[in-house]
């Protein structure tokens, strides 16, 4: 099956700073969704990116499908932004998609 | 993503006990999924139901039973579970491959399930 890894697997930010997360996927993949996992467990669609780059409040993201990798920019980092992000591939089978998740890179923003 | 509701949100069960967990969407969808999540893991895929009909199984164990009513609708059966079994249970759904072009998948908040 398709392998996602993503790095790096942990990182400690104090707030205020910056930070990039990435994803790099085996194959050619139909979609690539970014996911933040908070600490009560509630997975949070961050942004749906199979090409090109998208921008939402403090947040982008940036997808190279030819090149198989995506990438998270996070600025300006606040202490709710602790947590697991991950990325996660899909592939059609027939009708449906089968979303494979990455390692995930596990985020703590300290005062 | 609350959009898609799951119940309940905690279960403790015995290793002889029968429950279901459930889950319901509002949005139209005719793609619906279980992942399970161990802790410190990601999710994996389970099932897939499009079109409310079983289109994946990823070779999960039998104790583990689900059943898509109509389109709104994911159950999932358990009964003999063991510990191991205890983890996150996260429902999704998405408009199936094809409608409208590429959709994400939305997920519920899970079940968090207890096996003793």
């Amino acid at each position: 099956g398709i392998q996602v890894e993503q790095s790096p697997p942990d990182l400690i930010l104090q707030e205020g700073a910056n930070s990039t997360l990435r994803c790099n996927f085996s194959d050619s993949v139909n979609n690539l969704q970014w996911f933040h996992q908070n600490p009560w467990g509630q997975l949070i669609n961050l942004f749906y990116i199979p090409s090109g780059t998208k921008q939402n409040g403090r947040l982008s993201a940036t997808t190279v499908a030819t090149e198989r990798y995506s990438l998270l920019y996070i600025s300006s980092s606040q202490t709710t932004d602790s947590g697991v992000y991950f990325c996660a591939v899909g592939r059609y089978t027939g009708t449906a998609s089968k979303l494979t998740f990455g390692t995930g890179t596990r985020l703590q923003v300290t005062l | 993503d609350t959009e898609v509701t799951q119940t309940p949100k905690h279960l403790v069960m015995g290793m002889t006990n029968k429950k279901s967990l459930k889950c319901e969407q509002h949005m139209g969808h005719r793609a619906m999924y279980w992942y399970k999540q161990k802790a410190k893991k990601p999710p994996e895929l389970m099932f897939v139901y499009s079109y409310e009909k079983l289109s994946i199984n990823e070779s999960v164990p039998s104790r583990f039973s689900p059943e898509c009513p109509n389109s709104s609708l994911l159950n999932l059966h358990l009964h003999a579970l063991q510990p191991e079994d205890s983890a996150l249970y996260l429902c999704a759904s998405s408009q199936p491959t094809g409608v409208r072009g590429n959709q994400p998948q939305h997920f519920g908040d899970g079940t968090r399930l207890s096996i003793l």
